[in-house]
């Protein structure tokens, strides 16, 4: 899988968007971005992913430079419940016998009142 | 659905002490694996099964032992507990060709004194 870089912690204003970027320069033309979210001492959550096109759930939205070299998970309108760490991880999601799913070790977004 | 099921939730053991981390799901997924977590160090891949009789190492099975019998089950085992085992576990498992989408468990800690 391709290696992505994240900043170690970022801070947002509850309300405000928060935008959390990925650097995945190395990623190859099947590997996916897929980004999952850990609040404190839970389990790692799914949250969205994407090949080329952006995308939008009722979680984020995923969106993908046009030479996919990075990407930024949004999330529109930050809660304090949205204070979590997050993973922004690159593979091809079991294509290719590639069954290795690679956390880093992600964003810590802290959402302050 | 009950989703991705881990027992026990918390377990201290002695040092050369055996035991079973149990994790099922009731949501027909092929493919299931092990994390642990340790801090500032991320989730790492201990071993993942693609379906029942199969199973394969991730980046650092050893001192674990598993098995998958069943679609439903993948039990952990540690054949003789030592303190660098100590860690929180996590249990996830996916569609074999949606690997990128896992549901994890809540997790197990484990503390080997």
């Amino acid at each position: 899988d391709a290696k992505t870089t994240q900043p170690t912690s970022m801070d947002c204003a509850e309300g405000r968007a928060a935008n959390l970027p990925c650097n995945h320069s190395t990623i190859s033309g099947n590997e996916y971005v897929y980004w999952y979210r850990q609040i404190h001492s839970q389990g790692p959550q799914y949250i969205i992913h994407g090949l080329k096109n952006n995308e939008t759930n009722e979680m984020a939205s995923l969106i993908i430079t046009e030479d996919r070299k990075s990407s930024t998970l949004i999330l529109p309108h930050a809660t304090l419940r949205d204070t979590a760490v997050y993973y922004c991880i690159v593979s091809t999601g079991g294509g290719g016998s590639n069954y290795k799913l690679t956390f880093g070790k992600g964003t810590l977004l802290t959402v302050n009142p | 659905n009950a989703g991705v099921t881990q027992t026990p939730k918390f377990q201290v053991l002695k040092t050369g002490q055996s035991m079973t981390l149990q994790c099922a799901q009731d949501m027909n997924h092929e493919y299931m694996s092990w994390y642990r977590q340790d801090p500032g160090m991320g989730l790492r891949l201990i071993h993942y099964s693609v379906g029942a009789g199969i199973t394969d190492q991730g980046e650092v099975p050893n001192g674990y032992n598993v098995s998958r019998s069943t679609t439903e089950d993948f039990p952990l085992r540690l054949l003789s507990a030592a303190p660098s085992q100590t860690s929180v576990y996590f249990c996830a498992s996916s569609y074999r060709q949606g690997v990128g989408k896992l549901f994890f468990g809540s997790g197990t800690q484990l503390s080997v004194l």
